[in-house]
């Protein structure tokens, strides 16, 4: 079954540094999605990307934040200087029709 | 932003009992989804709800999009220990032109079987 594969599963960071979480979406989807969970709390939006833009943001992504689709294959998200409370779970998710996601198995991002 | 209230958010069950566990929104959504969350892994879908009032069935999981389209509930009959793990729910609201069809989640009902 086609599934999304996001490396690195866990990445530690210096606060203040930069990380690229990276992201293969199925391949033939059309919908790109990146959410966060915050240990122990619920799943929350970041940021879809649809047409090669950003169709949708939340308050969380604001502008340390940024996504790229710099080939066909690859989908990032780049946190410019990373805070302790960046420290999370980063899940990149696609989907062909608007409905359905599949998830990738997230990224663990620790900031220290 | 939306809310979605999610009960319980914890359960001991013996195996072999059946779990209920729901949702609740103050506003509509047009699809329910339920996912299940393994440690250290991403949320699995398990039934996802387009229609206000409709019922689904997945093997032992049965959901239920609310006619109000404000609440859902899953249940899962017959449990065992497999059934271990993470139950949210997540709610779509679709905007009409736009390519963004984010989902709001629920904080999670953690499910514990007992053998």
């Amino acid at each position: 079954e086609p599934e999304v594969t996001q490396t690195p599963s866990h990445q530690v960071t210096q606060m203040g540094q930069e990380v690229i979480l990276r992201c293969v979406p199925i391949s033939n989807h059309l919908y790109f999605y990146w959410y966060r969970q915050i240990l122990g709390q619920k799943v929350e939006f970041l940021v879809s990307f649809y047409n090669n833009e950003i169709s949708e943001k939340s308050e969380i992504f604001d502008d340390q934040f940024s996504v790229e689709r710099p080939d066909g294959s690859n989908f990032t998200l780049k946190i410019r200087s990373t805070k302790l409370e960046d420290s999370a779970m980063y899940f990149c998710a696609s989907s062909r029709e608007q409905i359905g996601y599949t998830f990738g198995s997230g990224t663990r991002l620790t900031v220290v | 932003g939306q809310q979605l209230n999610q009960s319980p958010q914890s359960m001991f069950i013996q195996e072999g009992e059946d779990v209920s566990m729901n949702c609740t929104s103050s506003s509509i959504f047009n699809t329910w989804l339920w996912y299940k969350q393994d440690p250290g892994e991403g949320p699995v879908l398990l039934i996802a709800l387009y229609k206000a009032g409709e019922l689904t069935s997945n093997g032992r999981l049965t959901a239920q999009f609310g006619i109000t389209r404000k609440d859902s509930f899953l249940n899962i009959s017959a449990s065992i220990p497999s059934d271990v793990g993470i139950y949210f729910c997540a709610g779509q609201l679709h905007k009409s032109g736009a390519g963004s069809y984010q989902l709001t989640f629920g904080k999670g009902t953690k499910l514990s079987v007992i053998p």
